[in-house]
């Protein structure tokens, strides 16, 4: 167990759809960033926050977006769904911003 | 833009057969380079961090070096609870700081 919890584990909906991900991170981790993995592409980084703060980018869609509050927790919100947008979407933590990251167990997302 | 290739793809090893995974890489200005294990269904799982050239990190029967252009993750004596997909990712030091993963090495270990 790395200390990262994810929710949903599993979500199913339809195309055209709105959706949010939720990511806690490890007690103590100022970082958390969001990955994408489906079978043909391999592990895809999307955003990083620290502290609050927008990081670092990836190839992130313009249908996605994400913030991360206070508390530290961050959401991912996927929004006008699309099939290829099915995949397993994995948060991260890490102390810093250069530190190794410690994965959540990830959403399964399908899209119908 | 940073890139990241690791060979082979995968790797069928009888228990006991040691070998070498490859992580090669181009990035503008190298953070890091990080090791994880990742099992079917589940997250990757961290493993090494290296920051600069020659340097090693050992861990059971796992051993990561690293030069300027490649990294290799060393399996030494392998056994089947070893069988995972290795994943390597540079984190650069310019511009966004960005995290970029290899597609990884899906090894097999074979009693």
């Amino acid at each position: 167990d790395s200390g990262v919890t994810q929710t949903p584990k599993h979500l199913i909906t339809a195309t055209g759809q709105r959706v949010t991900l939720r990511c806690s991170p490890r007690s103590g981790d100022l970082s958390v960033y969001w990955y994408q993995q489906s079978l043909d592409q391999g592990l895809q980084f999307l955003i990083q926050y620290y502290n609050g703060e927008e990081r670092a980018k990836g190839n992130i869609l313009e249908r996605f977006s994400a913030q991360q509050f206070p508390d530290l927790h961050s959401e991912l919100n996927l929004s006008s769904l699309e099939l290829g947008d099915s995949a397993l979407y994995f948060c991260a933590s890490s102390v810093g911003q250069i530190n190794e990251q410690f994965f959540g167990p990830g959403t399964r997302l399908t899209v119908l | 833009e940073d890139q990241v290739t690791q060979s082979p793809e995968a790797l069928r090893l009888q228990e006991g057969e040691s070998s070498s995974l490859n992580c090669s890489y181009t990035v503008s200005g190298l953070r890091g380079l990080f090791w994880y294990r990742q099992d079917p269904g589940k997250g990757p799982e961290f493993l090494f961090t290296l920051y600069s050239a020659g340097e090693e990190k050992e861990k059971e029967r796992l051993k990561a070096t690293l030069t300027k252009k490649e990294s290799f993750l060393h399996i030494t004596a392998p056994k089947p609870e070893d069988s995972a997909t290795y994943l390597c990712a540079v984190q650069s030091a310019g511009g966004y700081q960005k995290v970029t993963f290899g597609t990884g090495t899906k090894l097999q270990v074979i009693p």
